[in-house]
């Protein structure tokens, strides 16, 4: 089993809908969340951030974390073109630990 | 702030040719990283470095060499580039100790012939 897992896609949704993002992964260890968001041909750049379980929010984004399930969702409501792109999770076991990101997700918000 | 940049943007290698790949950031981070990024694989670490004069090895450090001579950059070597190689590179850096919050340049797309 991989230690963490995310489907690909593509997921496309229109503008307006509700989108949900999740990655599942193995190690109970893992204690930091992250989503990053990466456009076309541009680096990663972080999106939320989250420690243990529990709810984060951020304008329209909105981190959840299940640890008991060792499931991690983010959420974009009212999702707009400018949404459009690949959404990486990433976890790890201690601040100063080495990341662990899932393959992305790509997401098409259409017009 | 510039924040992290990578020098070049793109190249196109010949099997055997080597180069080396530059990464420059601004905000003081003490951690910096490598990684390559292919399809269907996702993000993987090649070397990371925890401060100026030290370097370490991550999940595939095969076929690459770096070296942080400064505290601002990072440099990624090929001494002998293979079409396996074919990737496209990002580099990375963050604080001391928040390493979840990592920063990343925009990339450099290396083609191996």
């Amino acid at each position: 089993q991989k230690e963490v897992e995310q489907d690909p896609g593509p997921l496309s949704v229109p503008e307006g809908a509700i989108v949900s993002l999740n990655c599942t992964y193995s190690n109970s260890a893992f204690q930091y969340f992250m989503w990053y968001r990466q456009y076309s041909r541009k680096g990663p750049e972080l999106l939320m951030y989250t420690y243990s379980s529990g709810n984060k929010e951020d304008g329209r984004f909105t981190a959840q974390v299940d640890k008991s399930s060792k499931y991690i969702s983010l959420f974009i409501r009212d999702s707009q073109p400018s949404d459009s792109a690949t959404y990486l999770c990433a976890m790890s076991a201690d601040r100063d630990d080495k990341i662990i990101f899932g393959k992305g997700t790509r997401l098409h918000i259409l017009p | 702030n510039a924040g992290v940049t990578q020098t070049p943007k793109f190249r196109v290698l010949k099997t055997g040719q080597s180069m080396t790949l530059l990464c420059a950031q601004d905000m003081n981070h003490e951690y910096m990283y490598w990684y390559r990024q292919d399809p269907g694989m996702g993000l993987r670490l090649i070397h990371y470095s925890v401060g100026e004069g030290t370097t370490a090895k991550g999940e595939v450090p095969d076929g690459y060499n770096v070296s942080r001579l400064k505290k601002q950059n990072f440099l990624l070597g090929l001494e002998s580039a293979a079409p396996s190689q074919t990737s496209v590179y990002f580099c990375a850096s963050s604080y001391v100790s928040g390493s979840n919050e990592q920063y990343f340049g925009p990339g450099t797309r290396l083609t191996v012939t």
